[in-house]
């Protein structure tokens, strides 16, 4: 499957526990853009990464939040304690351009992961 | 700053037309159109730039007003498989990232 790849597809945690989740970009991509989606509303960035660099988190709460596209093995996005407001679904792009010309170049997404907080 | 779609949403009759706009306060590298099915991942439709070149699906049009920093999507002979929710995405000068609209849902009917 060339497509980008998301695991888990649905998460359950209890409040207090962590959630890690995991992006592998497509083939060929080194651009990673992670979106929050809540129920009904729409695609909220959170942050633009390059490998080995974070190259945007204007969009990621500062505390519990991390991100990180180590320059082998997939992209992580990290939440710590998380509350039931972190209940969302969680999606990541891929794009094989980045800046300047990251305006240029369509972002494939992943089929999501499903964040419930209990 | 998010740009604002409209409609919100509009049902249609299979075969009939429809335009989804959306509109920022901020000036325009370039506009992305996606659709979303219930469920699914965004799907990428197209990309309007700067200087009117286009890339993306041959059987969806869309305009780009740099000036009025504006964007429409044109569905013509609406099909049950355009039903889904449109988002406009935007990159403005200096921006690293593509900010989505706020939405259009569209639902076609028999």
């Amino acid at each position: 499957n060339a497509g980008v790849m998301q695991n888990p597809r649905h998460l359950v945690r209890r409040r207090g526990q962590e959630a890690r989740l995991r992006c592998s970009p497509m083939k060929g991509h080194s651009h990673v853009y992670w979106y929050r989606q809540l129920p009904e509303e729409g695609l909220k960035f959170m942050v633009y990464l390059q490998k080995e660099n974070i190259i945007d988190e204007s969009g990621m709460p500062k505390e519990r939040f991390s991100a990180e596209f180590p320059k082998e093995g997939p992209s992580i996005l990290r939440i710590q304690q998380v509350v039931r407001g972190d209940s969302a679904a969680y999606f990541c792009a891929s794009s094989n351009q980045g800046v300047p010309f990251s305006y240029n170049s369509p972002l494939h997404f992943g089929n999501g992961t499903r964040l419930t907080v209990t | 700053q998010q740009p604002v779609q409209s409609p919100q949403a509009v049902i249609l009759r299979e075969g009939e037309d429809a335009v989804i706009n959306c509109s920022s306060s901020k000036a325009l590298y370039s506009v992305h159109w996606y659709r979303q099915k219930h469920g699914e991942a965004p799907v990428f439709l197209m990309i309007l730039l700067k200087g009117g070149e286009q890339k993306g699906h041959e059987k969806i049009s869309a305009s780009f007003n740099e000036k009025k920093q504006q964007s429409s999507l044109y569905l013509t002979a609406s099909q049950l498989s355009y039903s889904g929710t449109y988002f406009c995405g935007i990159f403005t000068g200096g921006g690293n990232k593509l900010t989505f609209g706020t939405g259009t849902q569209l639902k076609v009917e028999l």
